[in-house]
Order: C-alpha cells, then structure tokens, then sequence
C-alpha cells in the first residue's frame, strides 16, 4: 500500500527567505506525485504534480519540486517566499494501477514579515 | 462559476439531526470524493465512487453514507449527527484520463454539531 509521510507539521520562515518543504512516500513502482496548497478558508489546489520524465518539475506561484527516487522524496522548494505563501501544503502519492492517491497530513507555513 | 461546488458553505446543527451535504461539479469528472479535514489530522477519506454505480467506503465510513444521484453529483449524509463530526468536509473528483488521480477540491463545507 502507498503512503507519504511530511515529516514537518510546521515551518516558520521569513519573507525573502527561501523554502523547502519535505515529502517522503512509499510506493513499489515509480508513482505519480502532487502537492496541493490549501490557503486560508479554501480548499485544497494543485501546485504540481510529476508523473514521469524531468525529475523537476514547475508549478504555479513559483514552486518547484524534485523527485528522488533514491531518497523516496519529493520536497517542494520556493527560493523567495511572499507573505501569501502562507498555508497548508499537503503531499500526494497517487496510484499508477488506476487507484486513489493518499495524501500526506499536511505541514502548516508560516511567513514571518 | 467555480467548478466544484458544495452546499451549505456552512452549517451548525443538533446532535441526531439528519444533514446532507451536497457536491456538484462541472468538470464531467467519474470520480468524486469527500474528505473531512481537522486540525493537525491532515484530509481523512470517507467515501469515494469511481463513477455512478461504484461507491466505497473510505478510512472513516462510520457514521456517514453517502448517494451518487449522477457524474455530478455526490451527496454525503450524516444520518444521526454527533459533536465529533464537527468538521471541515472537503468533495473533490478527478479524471483519470490522464493516467493519474489529480484531485480537484471544493471550497469545503464547516460542519458545527452541538
């Protein structure tokens, strides 16, 4: 069965500081991977996601993540915070067979002005 | 207009009250899902359908039931609601067409049981 473990419940970083937010999971093949920010009072939205290919990938709001299939990771990073990244970002291990992802439990970003 | 809606955005209810929380999407996804979200508890599933005659039951199925009336729309009961069903509930749906589950949320539903 897969699972994805964050390590981190909460980060505090400052404004311009830069961000890496941990995501290992457990999969027996190469799997598809997400990672979702919930701000405020919203729901979940996808940042990015990695199927195959380039190793890193691109998302929105200037994220990216890296995909280490040595290290079972995929920590998403941002090299200059803004106040609006604060939020809950949530990592996602999705099935390959056609089955259902499991998500992570979420780490908590705060940004320090 | 958003493309994964829930109705009510909030609700505060009594402890044995029946309440239903409503999904529609337009996004003609097959699959749909409600999660509830509480603190420092990550997202929680509770039911998924893969599409309308395919319902299953999540890690946290007790207490709740759920209705696929249509690709759109997916229903989720609590039959006899109690305190600790206060939550944030979350519908998503995804497409697999794509060859992986990429996940589209709702704006969530805040569920209060006095």
């Amino acid at each position: 069965a897969q699972s994805v473990t964050q390590p981190d419940i909460h980060i505090t970083v400052s404004e311009g500081a830069s961000l890496e937010l941990r995501c290992n999971y457990s999969y027996g093949a190469t799997p598809y991977l997400f990672w979702y920010v919930q701000s405020p009072g919203q729901g979940l939205q996808l940042l990015l996601k990695y199927f195959s290919g380039d190793t890193l990938v691109q998302g929105i709001k200037g994220f990216e993540a890296e995909f280490k299939r040595s290290q079972s990771s995929f920590n998403l990073r941002k090299p200059s915070v803004h106040w609006s990244d604060a939020a809950e970002y949530f990592c996602a291990v999705g099935n390959t067979n056609a089955g259902k992802s499991t998500f992570g439990d979420g780490t908590t970003l705060t940004v320090k002005p | 207009d958003a493309d994964v809606t829930q109705t009510p955005r909030n609700r505060i209810t009594k402890t044995g009250k029946r309440i239903m929380l409503e999904c529609s999407q337009t996004k003609g996804h097959d699959r749909m899902y409600w999660y509830r979200q509480d603190p420092g508890l990550g997202l929680r599933l509770i039911y998924y359908s893969f599409d309308v005659k395919d319902i299953n039951k999540g890690e946290i199925s007790d207490g709740y039931s759920v209705s696929r009336q249509a690709q759109a729309k997916f229903s989720l009961s609590l039959e006899s609601a109690i305190p600790n069903q206060t939550a944030l509930y979350f519908c998503a749906t995804s497409d697999f067409t794509s060859g992986a589950d990429t996940q589209y949320f709702g704006p969530g539903t805040r569920l209060t049981v006095l």
